[in-house]
């Protein structure tokens, strides 16, 4: 089965410095897909990015890069210059394609609070 | 554009009260999906549809039912209210093709059962 795993509950951290995010995944599949997504206090998702298991490239986009390591199993999200916009809870999640009873359902990780302090 | 529209954004139920969640998309997505969220932890699934008529249980179906007689709409309904359903429900839906083309979310329904 396949499981997600936020170990950080809360980060906080002051205005400008940079933070990461750690998320480790177990999946029994070679090919999944693994997304992040951003939770600000007025509760929808946001989507932030997907990768598929083929494409270990990281990614820059502004302020938010990824690291993708399947050596580790980890999907780890950088937030650089970090800014009181960017105060959410972020979700990592991973989707299965060949498992899941054709379902591909999103497995979801705990979550990790972000509070970025001014 | 409407993407996944989700009814109502709030209710307050008293236990064994009954109610539901409406969840309709315009994407003519075939795949559907019913998440909650309990505080402090992330989204757990509880019903999915790869098209009308057909549906199936995820990791949490107890006190919940569905049903998916068109493409678009996916309501989740609650028979007897608990307490232990009080939560934020996610609707999703996503294309036929794959996770490649990514999931779309509804921007959820807070219920407190009292």
């Amino acid at each position: 089965a396949q499981k997600v795993t936020q170990a950080q509950t809360e980060i906080s951290v002051v205005e400008k410095e940079d933070v990461t995010l750690d998320c480790v995944y177990e999946t029994r599949d070679t090919t999944y897909y693994l997304f992040w997504y951003k939770q600000p206090p007025s509760g929808e998702l946001v989507f932030l990015i997907r990768r598929n298991s083929f494409d270990e490239q990281n990614e820059i986009s502004g302020r938010y890069s990824w690291n993708f390591q399947k050596s580790t199993s980890s999907f780890n999200f950088t937030i650089t210059a970090s800014q009181v916009v960017d105060s959410a809870v972020y979700f990592c999640a991973l989707s299965e394609v060949y498992s899941g009873a054709g379902s591909y359902q999103l497995t979801f990780g705990k979550g990790t609070k972000l509070s970025v302090i001014p | 554009n409407a993407g996944v529209t989700q009814t109502p954004k709030f209710r307050i139920l008293k236990i064994g009260q009954s109610m539901t969640l409406q969840c309709t998309q315009d994407m003519n997505h075939n795949y559907m999906y019913w998440y909650r969220q309990d505080p402090g932890m992330g989204l757990k699934l509880i019903y999915y549809s790869v098209g009308a008529g057909i549906t199936d249980k995820g990791e949490v179906p107890n006190g919940y039912n569905v049903s998916r007689s068109t493409t678009e709409d996916f309501p989740l309904r609650l028979e007897l209210a608990a307490p232990s359903q009080t939560s934020v429900y996610f609707c999703a839906s996503r294309p036929e093709q794959g996770p490649i083309y990514g999931y779309t979310f509804g921007s959820g329904t807070r219920l407190t059962v009292v």
